[in-house]
């Protein structure tokens, strides 16, 4: 099956600098990476994704980058706020089923 | 549009008591459907899924179950809860090829 690989476990940044998650996958059929974001006590939400066909995608400060051949993608945030500290999840699509990452602590400090 | 609801928002049962969790989407037909744990607020662990009903598909042995009585709703089930079942619950909906709509978490404390 699927096997997902996310790096940092956690990472600490300065309000306005960048972060930058990656995301390793282990199966070549993978064709959906989305990426989902969860605060404290709630449940994770999609925030952005990319399909196989696509290299890159942004949304205003956030956006994703995915290398077929080397089967990783990455999560990069510019302009980093104190809100967008929480728990960062990828995910790969395989056959119908999402694989996740084991989470990435993102701490903004303001 | 599509909604996703989970509850209780939190529970504490005792050693050996039954569980059930609910959830139930709204505004879409023959979801996927999914049960997952989270334990320490960090990996997301797959407990069952379900691709219609009466159909559940178990990733894990444990002493829990799911069952899906309705095309729009999942239950999570124990018959005798233990310690380790502790934990926060998640359920969510989604479609074959893409991302997963999560509900709001139910927080379980087995004292």
């Amino acid at each position: 099956g699927e096997n997902v690989e996310q790096h940092p476990s956690t990472l600490s940044v300065q309000e306005g600098d960048s972060a930058v998650i990656k995301c390793t996958y282990s199966d070549s059929a993978s064709n959906y990476f989305p990426w989902y974001k969860q605060e404290l006590g709630k449940g994770p939400q999609l925030i952005i994704d990319i399909r196989s066909n696509v290299g890159e995608k942004k949304d205003q400060r956030i956006a994703v980058t995915l290398n077929k051949t080397a089967k990783h993608f990455s999560l990069h945030i510019t302009e980093t706020q104190p809100e967008d500290s929480a728990v960062y999840f990828c995910a790969a699509s395989s056959y119908g089923k999402l694989t996740f990452g084991q989470g990435t602590i993102l701490t903004v400090h303001p | 549009s599509q909604t996703i609801h989970q509850w209780p928002a939190t529970l504490v049962q005792p050693v050996g008591s039954p569980l059930s969790l609910e959830c139930t989407v709204e505004g879409t037909s023959n979801p996927n459907l999914y049960w997952y744990r989270q334990a320490a607020g960090r990996g997301l662990q797959l407990l069952f899924y379900s691709v219609g009903i009466g159909q559940i598909s178990s990733e894990v042995p444990q002493n829990l179950s799911a069952s899906r009585p309705q095309d729009r709703q999942f239950i999570l089930s124990s018959k005798k809860l233990l310690l380790s079942d502790s934990g926060f619950y998640l359920c969510a909906w989604g479609r074959t090829g893409g991302g997963y709509t999560f509900g709001s978490g139910t927080r379980l404390t087995v004292v």
